[in-house]
């Protein structure tokens, strides 16, 4: 099935350092969602967007849905120790019955 | 809050055993997935219902594997026999889907079931 591009793959930084990443597809989506996966859990669906351009805030977490509906951006501000864990993307196209997800960003956040 | 609850949260099983995963999505949703991660493949979708009906389960790996919903708060994913090759977590998530184009479709998972065969 298809696989998001999603990068980077592993990110370490600084507590208090934003973070940013993004996913890309070959295909055009009219859903963007972003999820965290801590140890040992399911993923946990952070923020949901719907139309292209739509900026969106949860918290410290800003996510964007590109203009050419290919691809999405999750920024982190000021980073702290509970950001840790794994980022996944996840985009669907209204016309499909799935959603497709990225390979993940892995964050590590060093105190 | 509504969640996704799966049972059993792990399961250790010997090759040739069958092994049972059971799924209730929030109450309400009518669509329901289920996905397998590893490390080499990530998310993979075994297999999607909506209204209960089995919409594609070409992930699936048909001689071994099924998936059924008896009713609207129980889904299941059965393996039989199971081998080591799946050995993996195993997701259940369920949204809603209200028709063709409609916005707001939102995916929630469960903590899934962590499977190891030996």
């Amino acid at each position: 099935g298809q696989q998001l591009n999603q990068s980077p793959q592993s990110m370490f930084i600084q507590e208090g350092e934003d973070v940013s990443m993004n996913c890309t597809s070959s295909s055009i989506f009219n859903t963007w969602l972003w999820y965290k996966q801590d140890p040992g859990e399911g993923p946990v669906l952070l923020i949901a967007l719907y139309k292209a351009g739509e900026l969106t805030s949860n918290g410290r977490l800003t996510a964007q849905f590109g203009i050419t509906r290919k691809d999405s951006f999750l920024n982190i501000s000021a980073s702290i120790p509970s950001d840790v864990g794994i980022y996944f993307c996840a985009g669907k196209s209204n016309t499909g019955n799935q959603f497709y997800f990225g390979t993940g960003t892995s964050l590590t956040v060093i105190p | 809050d509504a969640r996704v609850t799966q049972t059993p949260r792990h399961k250790v099983t010997e090759m040739g055993q069958e092994v049972t995963m059971r799924c209730q999505p929030i109450l309400g949703h009518n669509t329901v997935f289920w996905y397998r991660q590893t490390m080499m493949q990530g998310l993979e979708l075994l297999a999607y219902f909506r209204n209960r009906a089995p919409l594609d389960d070409s992930g699936m790996p048909k001689d071994r594997f099924s998936a059924e919903m008896p009713d609207a708060t129980l889904a299941t994913l059965k393996i039989q026999p199971s081998e080591p090759r799946d050995s993996a977590v195993y997701f259940c998530a369920s949204g809603s889907h209200p028709g063709q184009g409609s916005r707001n479709e939102k995916l929630f998972f469960g903590s899934g079931t962590q499977l190891s065969v030996l």
